[in-house]
């Protein structure tokens, strides 16, 4: 495996299910986000993990909580959602020194359909 | 706030060229980026710009003037593979990644 990897690429969950998304990352990076892609917005920062202390927007509902056992896995549990969670979830990994450098390296996402 | 502007969509013909445009409002600059996602892939890194001017590379330039709160992204030589969209986003004052909604850019044959 090479770069970001995600599974699953696809994933349909009732409002009352818990379920995770995967992220592992090959690149020996040490910076990991998640991010929310929703059709026609900006790409929506939720989470990063940056030499293992974790930063998140403020904005993003605690039904969504993230954990970063290491510095190449990242997951994000997924409990009680709302169909407007429905979207495109992307994990992205870089490697930073003191300042974030800006270039991530994204993985293909997962599609979530939640009714 | 933060606010990052782009065309939603544009239109292009086979071997032409295309210049996506990118405006920013922003708290303190610390470099602009360009993504190119396909449709259900990963978006992936094209360029950087931190300084003013012109940034080439192969069939893709991309611009800075920070006075003006300014980029724009030129494809020349459109190929229908250049069917995407295409992200700005800029680095602000706090190193935080700030996104704009993205182009979708169709190449007609």
């Amino acid at each position: 495996e090479t770069g970001v990897t995600q599974t699953p690429r696809h994933l349909v969950m009732g409002m009352t299910n818990k379920k995770s998304l995967k992220c592992e990352q090959h690149l020996g990076h040490n910076a990991m986000y998640w991010y929310k892609q929703s059709a026609k917005k900006p790409l929506e920062l939720m989470f990063v993990y940056n030499f293992k202390e974790q930063t998140e927007n403020n904005s993003v509902p605690s039904r969504f909580s993230p954990e970063c056992p290491n510095s190449s896995h990242l997951f994000l549990h997924l409990h009680t959602l709302q169909p407007e969670d429905s979207a495109l979830y992307l994990c992205a990994s870089s490697q930073e020194g003191e300042r974030v450098s800006g270039e991530q390296y994204f993985g293909p996402g997962t599609r979530l359909t939640v009714t | 706030g933060q606010n990052i502007d782009q065309p939603t969509e544009m239109t292009a013909t086979e071997g032409a060229i295309v210049q996506i445009n990118c405006t920013y409002q922003t708290s303190g600059f610390n470099g602009l980026f360009w993504y190119q996602q396909h449709a259900g892939e990963a978006p992936t890194f094209l360029s950087y710009n931190v300084l003013d001017g012109l940034e080439e590379k192969g069939r893709f330039s991309s611009f800075l003037s920070r006075s003006k709160g300014y980029s724009y992204l030129l494809l020349k030589e459109l190929q229908m593979k250049d069917s995407a969209s295409y992200l700005c986003a800029v680095l602000d004052s706090n190193y935080q990644l700030i996104w704009g909604a993205g182009t979708k850019l169709i190449i007609k044959p």
